[in-house]
């Protein structure tokens, strides 16, 4: 299947700071990428749809200036967390569909622990 | 009527038992059915998806079991084994949603040697 790839794998910082995480698709183009965050022994929670070229569409409850979404290119959408609290701990996950296909495939995850 | 609705939260079952989990949905305009299979600390890996024009599916020990009146469906695993021990997620989505997945709540799944 296709591979989508994720950067950091993990990552620690302090309250205050931000975090960009990456995600790309290494062996396809997508023109759309979702973004996801999941607590432990929970599902899967849909926060935005990054779109290639335009602005991101959130998640309603999702704050737009809190969780920044870039999608610079066909293989690259970047997640920032901007002033990291406590609370946005999490587990991160990000996926691409595959062209012209249903199926969607996921990266590795990104583990946020804000001190 | 977005929702998916998964059951049980958890399973335990021996080696070589067959777990089957249960979705529900509300939706009739959902057209595509995957599972997903994630281990912890692992992003989920698609395992089998059904579209609702059939009533069943089988990828070697994985199959989906498809009930379009109900509108329910199932995942059951033949023969399973510890390795299958992880967390499963059905999901649903439909071709007008700029293919956004609609999970279920997860099913955590053990198999005891």
């Amino acid at each position: 299947g296709a591979v989508v790839s994720q950067h950091p794998s993990w990552v620690i910082c302090k309250s205050g700071t931000s975090v960009k995480i990456e995600c790309r698709s290494l062996d396809f183009q997508a023109t759309t990428m979702f973004w996801y965050r999941q607590f432990p022994k929970q599902s899967l929670m849909l926060m935005a749809t990054s779109n290639e070229g335009s602005k991101a569409t959130y998640e309603q409850g999702v704050e737009k200036d809190k969780f920044l979404i870039n999608h610079a290119s066909l293989t690259l959408s970047t997640l920032t967390v901007t002033s990291a609290h406590p609370e946005d701990s999490s587990f991160y996950i990000c996926s691409a569909p595959n062209p012209g296909l249903r199926e969607q495939f996921f990266g590795p995850g990104t583990r946020l622990t804000v001190l | 009527q977005q929702q998916v609705k998964q059951s049980p939260q958890s399973l335990i079952v021996q080696k070589g038992g067959i777990p089957i989990i249960n979705c529900a949905y509300e939706n009739t305009a959902f057209d595509y059915f995957p599972w997903y299979q994630q281990f912890p600390g692992k992003g989920p890996a698609l395992l089998i998806a059904i579209r609702p024009d059939v009533s069943e599916k089988k990828e070697g020990r994985f199959t989906i079991s498809f009930n379009k009146s109900a509108k329910q469906f199932s995942l059951h695993i033949m023969d399973s084994q510890p390795g299958d021990s992880a967390t499963y997620f059905c999901a649903a989505t439909f071709s007008g949603n700029t293919g956004k997945l609609i999970f279920g709540q997860g099913t955590t799944l053990q198999v005891k040697p």
